[in-house]
């Protein structure tokens, strides 16, 4: 079935620093990637979508200069978090979609911690 | 974003025991879809549903997507431990996905 490795598994970092994400889809072209954050115990909450070639579309209260994403070949995007603070930390997964457009397909998440 | 209700939002049942657990949106969506999520992981795709009144199952799951497509739910039959987990439910519209509130559940030996 398809893959999509996502990259670091952990990252623990000071405040003020940028962590860098990486979402790849193993064996498809993704034209389509989503990104979530997720905090203890509760849902996946749609940060942003991308398509490839394209901007990032945000959704409502996420800020795009702190949450920068790139997707700029069909298996990679980055979830760049700038300025990292501590109620940034967060597990923050990233999914794929083929070109078919009928499945997701669902990295296995990286947990953020900020000191 | 976009947020579904899910309930019961946990469930601690006895081994054997058959769960059941329903997700409603204000909105339509086009597919509904069933992940189950283990701790320090992605989801994990369970069952996938296109068309309103669908009933699909896969092993000792079973899944339906509501007539007017604003809910769904998913049965497990015949629990065993290895279903513990968190179950979410999504809502995929043109180009989104959303997610329900989850429903962590705990199975007794």
């Amino acid at each position: 079935g398809a893959v999509v490795s996502q990259h670091p598994s952990r990252v623990i970092c000071k405040s003020g620093t940028s962590v860098k994400i990486e979402c790849r889809s193993l064996d498809f072209q993704a034209t389509t990637m989503f990104w979530y954050r997720q905090f203890p115990k509760q849902s996946l909450m749609l940060m942003a979508t991308s398509n490839e070639g394209s901007k990032a579309t945000y959704e409502q209260g996420v800020e795009k200069d702190k949450f920068l994403i790139n997707h700029a070949s069909l298996t990679l995007s980055t979830l760049t978090v700038t300025s990292a603070h501590p109620e940034d930390s967060s597990f923050y997964i990233c999914s794929a979609r083929g070109g078919n457009g009928e499945k997701l397909f669902f990295g296995s998440g990286t947990q953020l911690s900020v000191l | 974003g976009q947020q579904l209700n899910q309930s019961p939002q946990s469930m601690f049942i006895q081994e054997g025991e058959d769960v059941s657990m329903n997700c409603t949106s204000s909105s339509i969506f086009n597919t509904w879809l069933w992940y189950k999520q283990e701790p320090g992981e992605g989801p994990v795709l369970l069952i996938a549903l296109y068309k309103a009144g669908e009933l699909t199952s896969n092993g000792r799951l079973t899944a339906q997507f509501g007539i007017t497509r604003k809910d769904s739910f998913l049965n497990i039959s015949a629990s065993i431990p290895s279903d513990v987990g968190i179950y979410f439910c999504a809502g995929q519209g043109a180009n989104n996905l959303f997610f329900g509130t989850g429903t962590r559940l705990t199975v007794i030996p």
